[in-house]
């Protein structure tokens, strides 16, 4: 069974560029989460989707960023007119389901650099 | 809102060494906490976990204990080796919540 699935590892774009990253969960999971560590930071949600459904996005910039789940294929991160402060590490995690005890599965993140 | 504190590192130790690595939180309601290890470049690996008051989650060799009085959660390892080096997250997710809320981390550096 493989495990959460991010590609690209790693992302260099120039500033102005649409920035592309993609996560696939581990199989049977239908609950994906994304996170952004800035350099020297913890992680911090950006948002949470199920299939076709987006359920918290409190944690995205307003402007730029958007995420999907769609029902086939990967979950889609999508930075438009990327600036260099959103120069980070973005992870993906997926779960089963939702609820306190349930492990969320990390994938190895994807670096992003704008230039 | 909630959120982790853990201490700054980095930690630097010897081989063998005892290892604590302190967390706090601040949190309504009753979060289950977590610490998370990331290897260089690499994603974060669930280390151990506790759900509730006065539960000790271990794996590996590490061992912490839901503290709800302290509201702490303490990273412990008796003996650190090398391969130990890494960074590690403590974080909780409370309940009727989706989101992971993280500390900055703890670079743990161990040396032979």
């Amino acid at each position: 069974n493989a495990g959460v699935m991010q590609n690209p590892r790693h992302l260099v774009r120039r500033r102005g560029q649409e920035a592309r990253l993609r996560c696939s969960p581990m199989k049977g999971h239908s609950h994906v989460y994304w996170y952004r560590q800035l350099p020297e930071e913890g992680l911090k949600f950006m948002v949470y989707l199920q299939k076709e459904n987006i359920i918290d996005e409190s944690g995205m910039p307003k402007e730029r960023f958007s995420a999907e789940f769609p029902k086939e294929g990967p979950s889609i991160l999508r930075i438009q007119q990327v600036v260099r402060g959103d120069s980070a590490a973005y992870f993906c995690a997926s779960s089963p389901q939702q609820g306190g005890n349930t492990e969320a599965f990390f994938g190895q993140g994807t670096r992003l650099t704008v230039v | 809102g909630d959120s982790v504190t853990q201490m700054e590192g980095p930690v630097t130790l010897s081989e063998e060494a005892f290892l604590t690595i302190n967390c706090t939180y601040t949190a309504t309601g009753y979060p289950s906490l977590f610490w998370y290890v990331q290897y260089p470049g690499e994603g974060l690996q669930l280390l151990l976990k506790a759900t509730k008051a006065d539960d000790k989650g271990s794996n590996k060799g590490f061992e912490a204990t839901y503290r709800k009085e302290t509201t702490s959660f303490h990273l412990e390892k008796g003996s650190v080796q090398v391969s130990d080096s890494a960074v590690y997250f403590c974080a909780l997710l409370n309940t009727g919540f989706q989101k992971l809320v993280f500390g900055t981390g703890t670079r743990l550096l161990v040396s032979p």
